[in-house]
């Protein structure tokens, strides 16, 4: 069973960096082909994807956020990292990870996703 | 940039029938972008219903089906059930990128 979860802090000031974490299992970062995502969706908003890391270490950043985005993962303890430098108000929205099956470009679990709001 | 079009909002008798599309601003969707599809109601996190095009998970209902139409990835949904009343979105994958496209809100009426 395919389960996945973020955590981090519910309110960040304005300048601050967010450090969000998202813990997986029943799958394993090392396999060929798996790929972790994050996505973010702004209150009343779309969807926009942050970031992705794939099983071999390689990393892709959305072109507009790359100089504030960092993702990391830890695959003996079945978690990605994700910080985010220079956070502003218009960063508020609900964080999601998600899962990618790089061998059919399947993306098919999601976390529940994690409210981060930025106020001072 | 690359920018992914849905129809804002769509509107569906129960029972009937109706296609939602994906388009992109690099040209026509071929396969090669791996066309997903997801289900988002209100307060929940994203569903994935349908995975590169036209594949199914073994959780998504059988009215629904992915295409290409046209130049576009489409998602179309039949037998249209109350429950259905959501915001799907696409995602395409431009290589190393992916782009979600803008949403479309379904309401069934």
């Amino acid at each position: 069973q395919v389960t996945l979860r973020e955590s981090g802090p519910a309110l960040v000031k304005p300048t601050q960096t967010l450090t969000l974490t998202c813990t997986f299992s029943g799958f394993s970062l090392s396999t060929s082909g798996m790929c972790v995502s994050w996505i973010r969706q702004p209150p009343g908003k779309p969807l926009e994807w942050l970031a992705r890391i794939y099983w071999d270490d390689d990393k892709s950043y959305n072109t507009s956020l790359k100089t504030r985005l960092t993702i990391s993962k830890d695959t003996s303890k079945n978690q990605v990292v994700l910080t985010m430098t220079n956070m502003d108000p218009v960063d508020t929205a609900t964080y999601y990870c998600a899962r990618t099956d790089g061998s059919a470009w399947n993306t098919d679990y999601w976390g529940q996703g994690t409210l981060v709001t930025v106020s001072s | 940039q690359t920018v992914v079009t849905q129809e804002p909002s769509l509107t569906v008798s129960p029972g009937g029938t109706v296609t939602l599309t994906c388009a992109s601003s690099t040209g026509a969707v071929t396969s090669g972008y791996y066309p997903n599809w997801f289900q988002q109601k209100r307060g929940q996190a994203p569903r994935a219903l349908i995975y590169n095009t036209s594949h199914k998970h073994s959780w998504t209902p059988a009215r629904f089906s992915g295409s290409l139409l046209g130049g576009k990835a489409a998602l179309t949904l039949s037998r249209v059930q109350p429950e259905d009343e959501a915001d799907y979105y696409c995602l395409l994958y431009f290589g190393a990128l992916q782009v979600f496209g803008g949403g479309t809100k379904l309401t069934v009426l």
